[in-house]
């Protein structure tokens, strides 16, 4: 699987949007963008995933650049419960299932 | 409907000691998962079973066996612990054909 690129840490104040940006400049035609959070000493926690289209759910939004080569998670309004690092992994499904996750953002959600 | 168990969820081991982590889902799920998380570190997949009777060596199987006793459990055995596996051990499963895995809350092992 390609890799991915995030910043290590960003700022958010509570109640604003948060976007947390992702680069994946080899990804493959048949790779999928998953992003998933990690609260402390918490076991990680699925988000949200996308091809080429933008997607949205009740936690997320999802904002994938035409080229795919990048992505962007939005949080509509961060609360301070979603003070976590988020990672963003490319995973092409079929028979291989194995995630492989980097460093992730710690994204901290001020008062 | 309790997801991803494990036990237990604290440990401390001496040097070549040997233990056993356990992990349980109740979701029907097909494959499950082992993964290591040192401090500050991203996830890193120890070993993996794709469906019942099936396993795999993922990223770092090294020190490590594992049993897929049924469909329902998948435990990870360390035979002679070593200081370098003091870290937090995750479990996960998944449906087979999908990639949204369901993780359980760690074991936090220390290994002296």
């Amino acid at each position: 699987d390609a890799k991915t690129t995030q910043p290590p840490s960003m700022d958010c104040a509570e109640g604003r949007a948060a976007n947390l940006p992702c680069n994946h400049s080899t990804i493959s035609g048949n790779e999928y963008v998953y992003w998933y959070r990690q609260i402390h000493s918490q076991g990680p926690q699925y988000i949200i995933h996308g091809l080429k289209n933008n997607e949205t759910n009740e936690m997320a939004s999802l904002i994938i650049t035409e080229d795919r080569k990048s992505s962007t998670l939005i949080l509509p309004h961060a609360t301070l419960r979603d003070t976590a690092v988020y990672y963003c992994i490319l995973n092409s499904g079929g028979s291989n299932y194995k995630l492989t996750f980097g460093k992730g953002t710690l994204l901290t959600v001020n008062p | 409907n309790a997801g991803v168990t494990q036990t237990p969820k604290f440990q401390v081991l001496k040097t070549g000691q040997s233990m056993t982590l356990q992990c349980a889902q109740d979701m029907n799920h097909n494959s499950m998962y082992w993964y290591r998380q040192d401090p500050g570190m991203g996830l890193r997949l120890i070993y993996y079973s794709a469906s019942e009777g099936t396993t795999d060596k993922g990223e770092v199987p090294n020190g490590y066996n594992v049993s897929r006793l049924n469909k329902r459990e998948f435990s990870l055995r360390l035979e002679s612990a070593a200081p370098s596996q003091t870290s937090v051990y995750f479990c996960a499963s998944n449906w087979q054909g999908t990639d949204t895995q369901y993780f359980g809350p760690g074991t936090r092992l220390t290994v002296l």
